[in-house]
């Protein structure tokens, strides 16, 4: 198991196209979850996955941004008409969740990093 | 709503000292964890140490050790004989279980190890 793997991990795109970020978790996890990052900021939640099923999703995550998972393994993240403002890093993180509790390790990829000019 | 206020944007710790880095978190919920993760400028998020809002004992892991203050809704983590290597910004970030499944981050704390 090579932890959780992002692709690109660097994409430069001009503003009003499209991009699509690829996670694949660890892969035994049932959960799969995506954030963004600014410069100096935290993560901030955008959506999350129990195996294939979206289950929550951020006010940050505007009609722009789609989610996918559609075998419960990989997920896609895509961006449609990008905007300067998307320009940010995207993180992907997994985790098993057996039961509910407030324990719940995730496990981060390394992120994508979007620069919109 | 939930939040995590980090309220040191940077210190510096002389390598082999200790350090404290703050956080503060706002809750009603009487279940949550709370976290620390450290963000090397390779920008991988890393895991270092959770701590359950029912847990009496403090967590500890290794060097790490989570200084958890329930009242005061304060969780800080102190790091141990610092070494070069833990130069990195650090994240206090909180689950609360009735808010859904999501982590609440804070700013960050950028750490300087100082030789």
């Amino acid at each position: 198991d090579t932890g959780v793997s992002q692709n690109p991990r660097h994409k430069i795109t001009k503003r009003g196209q499209n991009v699509t970020f690829r996670c694949d978790p660890i892969s035994e996890h049932n959960r799969l979850y995506w954030y963004r990052q600014t410069l100096g900021q935290g993560p901030e939640f955008l959506t999350y996955f129990q195996n294939e099923a979206q289950l929550e999703k951020s006010r940050l995550l505007s009609d722009r941004f789609s989610a996918e998972r559609p075998k419960g393994s990989f997920s896609t993240l895509e961006i449609q008409r990008t905007e300067q403002g998307d320009s940010a890093m995207y993180l992907c993180a997994s985790s098993l969740v057996d039961g509910e509790s407030s324990y719940n390790e995730q496990f981060f990829g390394p992120g994508t990093r979007l620069t919109v000019l | 709503a939930q939040k995590i206020t980090q309220t040191q944007p940077g210190m510096f710790v002389q390598e082999k000292e200790a350090v404290t880095l703050d956080c503060t978190y706002d809750t009603s919920d009487q279940s949550y964890g709370l976290f620390w993760y450290k963000q090397p400028s390779s920008g991988e998020m890393i895991f270092l140490i959770y701590q359950g809002s029912y847990d009496e004992q403090n967590a500890t892991e290794g060097r790490y050790s989570l200084n958890f203050q329930k009242a005061r809704k304060s969780a800080n983590l102190v790091i141990s004989a610092s070494q070069l290597g833990d130069s990195a910004m650090y994240f206090c970030a909180m689950r609360d279980y009735n808010y859904g499944q999501n982590f609440v981050f804070g700013p960050g704390t950028r750490l300087s190890v100082l030789p």
